[in-house]
């Protein structure tokens, strides 16, 4: 079955350090690819979304993620953490076609020390 | 609508009572998901309407939990004789057309079940 695996639970990082999180799918073709971030009380806000192409993908708020096809990851960086970063982040896989439902993993929350 | 709206944004039942939770997805997007959203457990998919197409259930957790989606647009999510570990923020999502193009998620409905 297709899933989604997030290593990290939690992640604390310094302000102004760099971040990676790490996600890791399970499916036979190239999926769809999503990240999307939650803060504290707030919904799901999609910050970036692979499709096809280039496999380094830019989204908002200074977040981007690279597909890499051999290692069946799609991690997310940003070069300079903010505090307001701190959040959820959760990763997501779609199977193309008319599949219905995206997969999400179980998130990675990050937490900012100033 | 400007976005997903879902409501009430927090319900407080006790054990055994019936809740119904009601999301109004953007216009014109024609699928609709329903997700849960435990502490700890990600996002669990529990179903999906898309059109007129007869709705994807298979995430649904037991016969208690319904939905329905009226005129294509609003959809209600119906939990019958509520146990104390439906307690979770229960979040709807659209998309146009297809998962393919990312949700765009409403704010969700907090139930604690007493």
């Amino acid at each position: 079955a297709q899933s989604v695996t997030q290593p990290d639970i939690h992640i604390t990082v310094s302000e102004g350090a760099s971040l990676e999180l790490r996600c890791n799918y399970s499916y036979g073709a190239t999926p769809y690819l999503f990240w999307y971030v939650q803060s504290p009380g707030q919904g799901l806000q999609l910050l970036l979304k692979y499709f096809s192409g280039d496999t380094l993908v830019q989204g908002i708020k200074g977040f981007e993620a690279e597909f890499k096809r051999s290692q069946s990851s799609f991690n997310l960086r940003k070069p300079s953490v903010h505090w307001s970063d701190a959040a959820e982040y959760f990763c997501a896989v779609g199977l193309g076609g008319s599949q219905g439902n995206l997969i999400f993993g179980k998130g990675t929350k990050l937490s900012v020390k100033p | 609508g400007a976005g997903v709206s879902q409501s009430p944004s927090n319900k407080v039942t006790e054990k055994g009572k019936d809740v119904e939770l009601r999301c109004d997805p953007i216009s014109g997007h024609t699928a609709l998901y329903w997700y849960r959203q435990s502490l700890g457990q990600g996002l669990e998919f529990l179903i999906y309407f898309q059109g007129n197409s007869a709705p994807d259930k298979s995430g649904l957790p037991s016969d208690r939990f319904s939905a329905e989606r009226t005129g294509g647009s609003v959809s209600t999510l119906t939990i019958q004789r509520t146990q104390q570990e439906d307690s979770a923020v229960y979040l709807c999502a659209s998309s146009l057309q297809t998962s393919n193009y990312g949700y765009t998620f409403g704010s969700g409905t907090r139930l604690t079940v007493v």
